[in-house]
């Protein structure tokens, strides 16, 4: 089975524009969870989905951060309007469950916003 | 609160030798997940092993091996015979029933030279 994909790979945009980073997680996870890496802060956890459903939304830094997950396989990540300290690696992960199973990560949207 | 310490921010050896990378946790919860991932330079972060709290046998897979010690709250990672491509960044994280999701340690980059 393919594993987590994530796209764009890389994203280099201007202040001010609209970011999009897609997600589709391992079939039949029904976990799915967003995260964040920066070399100040590390690995921070933004958000989660079971089931489609966002259940832990506090890691989300401010109302710029939306996250969505219209099906069981694509998630979307949203930064509108995107300013220079979002620049940050994204990881898109999935899991069969929440705490007992592996997570699996996508390789990354390595973002950088001028 | 969960905690996961990885005190080795960076360790440098050469090729051939053994490494230890080590983690301790924090944990008021009896029943717990503990895991290694692996981020090389590429950037993806890749599964290597995931234990639960009551299996605490050792284990090896190839070069690797884990060691995991409930009495000192500390879950090892050494690596035997160190290779070039093992140069990376080691994550130790810890998952348990009542929270969101994985707590990642800060990291430890495993720099091997020929």
């Amino acid at each position: 089975d393919a594993g987590v994909i994530q796209s764009p790979r890389h994203e280099v945009t201007e202040m001010g524009q609209e970011v999009t980073l897609r997600c589709k997680p391992i079939s039949g996870h029904d976990y799915l969870f967003w995260y964040r890496q920066t070399m100040m802060r590390g690995l921070e956890l933004l958000i989660y989905f079971n089931n489609n459903v966002p259940i832990d939304d506090s890691g989300m830094p401010e109302d710029r951060f939306s996250a969505k997950m219209p099906n069981a396989s694509f998630s979307t990540l949203k930064i509108q309007p995107s300013e220079p300290r979002d620049s940050a690696v994204y990881f898109c992960a999935s899991s069969l469950a929440r705490y007992r199973e592996t997570q699996y990560f996508g390789p990354g949207t390595r973002l950088l916003v001028l | 609160a969960q905690k996961v310490t990885q005190a080795q921010t960076e360790i440098s050896v050469v090729e051939k030798e053994d490494v230890t990378l080590d983690c301790v946790y924090e944990t008021r919860d009896t029943t717990y997940y503990l895991f290694w991932y692996k981020q090389p330079p590429s950037g993806e972060l890749v599964f290597l092993i995931r234990r639960n709290s009551f299996d605490e046998q050792n284990e090896i897979s190839g070069r690797y091996s884990w060691n995991f010690q409930k009495s000192t709250s500390s879950f090892n990672f050494t690596i035997t015979a160190s290779q070039v491509v093992d140069s990376a960044v080691y994550f130790c994280a810890l998952s348990e029933r009542g929270y969101s999701t994985l707590t990642f340690g800060k990291g430890t980059m495993l720099l091997v030279s020929p």
